[in-house]
């Protein structure tokens, strides 16, 4: 069981809010992602890091923003949530095997 | 367009039974490829990872082969559980990014009965 956490699990909020999703892992992992996945879609990588202070923009463009102070933590923010946000989130982290390992993910609905 | 297609979308089959699920693939450099089992509302988790000269590998009743020629491969599936239910996902990592850029298959949604 690979020890990366996402939280909230579920989170229902109106349009117009901010949101933050939490994402950690304690494998001491340098390249951390950020997918969303549709119903029954493949996963979208729509951030990447390589490291502390290291982000990218994935193929899947997204209203959302990432950072990596620590390399633990790898927070996902959307300033202004809207329907089209709807979706779930996932994340993962790679410590070099070319293995990634996935968070539980958040299922984001907004209202 | 590197991709990769998944074949059956869904299946559904009988506790006991064995099944076979198909990945083709066009993604180019080829790096790896790699069977996901992801169970619904969790996170994928890896099955099976091979590379360039690996033309099967099992993991307990899961054995995945790859044909890089033909850029396929395939996922066995033997005596099916119904712990076994679950989108199945193929990956393949693009060598030619220092990224190594991951491409994901939609998957083919498992359902097994009792």
């Amino acid at each position: 069981e690979a020890d990366i956490y996402q939280t909230p699990r579920y989170l229902v909020i109106g349009t117009g809010k901010k949101i933050t999703l939490e994402c950690s892992q304690t494998m001491g992992h340098d390249k951390m992602y950020w997918y969303q996945q549709d119903p029954g879609m493949e996963l979208h990588l729509i951030h990447y890091s390589y490291g502390v202070n290291s982000t990218e923009k994935g193929d899947l463009s997204s209203e959302s923003t990432v950072s990596r102070i620590r390399t633990e933590h790898f927070p996902l923010t959307l300033e202004s949530a809207r329907p089209s946000h709807t979706s779930q989130y996932l994340c993962a982290s790679d410590g070099g095997s070319h293995i990634q390992y996935f968070g539980a993910g958040t299922r984001l609905s907004v209202l | 367009k590197n991709q990769v297609e998944q074949s059956p979308q869904s299946l559904i089959i009988l506790e006991g039974k064995n099944c076979t699920l198909q990945c083709n693939y066009t993604v180019s450099p080829f790096s790896n490829l790699r069977w996901y089992k992801q169970d619904t509302g969790r996170g994928p988790v890896s099955l099976t990872i091979m590379t360039f000269s690996e033309n099967t590998k099992s993991n307990g009743r899961y054995t995945a082969t790859l044909d890089a020629d033909t850029k396929q491969s395939s996922l066995h599936i033997t005596a099916s559980q119904l712990s076994d239910s679950a989108s199945y996902i193929c990956v393949v990592t693009d060598r030619g990014s220092t990224l190594g850029r991951l491409y994901f298959g939609r998957g083919t949604q498992l359902t097994v009965w009792p």
